[in-house]
C-alpha cells in the first residue's frame, strides 16, 4: 500500500538559510500533520492542514510556515534556520472520510535537517 | 492542553517474556490512543490503536487496554522477540483536536 512520502530525506543548511520540506499524503487522505523530533525526544505536533485549510496549530515557530496544496501535497518552509531547528522532521496523513480507516495517522518515514 | 506520560522510559526483558508499557492522559475528552514503534532513523509506525468505546484490544501478540476512569492505557507485548526492540510510543487525540499528543516513549531491548 502506498504510504506517506517525504523529501529530501535529508538535508544540510547553514544557519539564516531556508529549508523547504515537502510531503506527499497517502492517496484519498485529506489531512496533514507535520511533526518535529529532536534527538531522544517524542514527536511534538507543529501544524495540521484539512482540505487545503490550516486546521490545528502546535508548537510551530513564527520562523516555519506551512500550506497544503489542491493536489493535498504540503510543503514546510522553514526560515532563519538555528542550530536547534536540527531535528527529524515527520509529516503524517489521515482520512476523516474513510470511515475503514477511522482517522488513524500514518506517519512517513521523515526528513532529517541538519543546521551547521 | 493535553499531557501524556509514559513509563518505563527503558525496559529490557528476555525473548519470550511479555513487556509491558503504561501511558496515562490528562484530558478525559481524549477518545483515540495509537501506539507507535518507532526504530532508529525510522518514521512512527502504528502497531495498534483503541477507542475510548473499547476497553481492550489485541492483534496477535499485541493487546492494549484502557482504563477511561483511571484514564490510562497499556500495551503487552506478549513472547517478545528481538526484532520487538524499538522506542515505542503511546499517543492521545480528542474530537477536534485529531492531532496526537505523544508520551516521552519506552525503549525496548529485547534480550536474545
Amino acid at each position: 500500500a502506498a504510504g506517506v512520502i517525504q523529501s529530501p530525506r535529508h538535508l544540510i543548511k547553514e544557519k539564516r538559510e531556508t529549508a523547504t520540506l515537502k510531503c506527499y499524503p497517502i492517496p484519498r487522505h485529506d489531512t496533514v500533520y507535520w511533526y518535529q523530533q529532536g534527538p531522544g525526544q517524542d514527536p511534538q505536533f507543529l501544524i495540521s492542514f484539512y482540505e487545503k485549510m490550516q486546521s490545528d496549530k502546535g508548537s510551530i515557530p513564527d520562523r516555519f510556515s506551512a500550506q497544503q496544496f489542491s493536489d493535498y501535497h504540503s510543503e514546510l518552509n522553514m526560515s532563519s534556520l538555528e542550530l536547534g531547528d536540527s531535528a527529524l522532521y515527520f509529516c503524517a496523513s489521515s482520512s476523516r472520510t474513510e470511515i475503514s480507516s477511522g482517522n488513524t495517522i500514518y506517519f512517513g518515514e521523515g526528513s532529517w535537517l541538519t543546521v551547521v | 492542553g493535553e499531557n501524556v506520560e509514559q513509563h518505563p522510559s527503558t525496559l529490557s526483558v528476555q525473548e519470550g517474556d511479555s513487556a509491558v508499557i503504561k501511558c496515562t492522559y490528562s484530558d478525559s475528552a481524549s477518545n483515540y490512543f495509537p501506539w507507535y514503534k518507532q526504530e532508529l532513523g525510522k518514521g512512527p509506525q502504528l502497531i495498534i490503536d483503541i477507542r475510548s468505546n473499547v476497553g481492550e484490544k489485541k492483534d496477535q501478540r499485541i493487546a492494549v487496554t484502557l482504563n477511561k476512569t483511571a484514564k490510562h492505557f497499556s500495551l503487552h507485548i506478549t513472547e517478545t522477540q528481538p526484532e520487538d526492540s524499538a522506542v515505542y510510543f503511546c499517543a492521545a487525540s480528542k474530537p477536534g483536536r485529531r492531532a496526537l499528543t505523544f508520551g516521552s516513549g519506552t525503549r525496548l531491548q529485547v534480550q536474545p
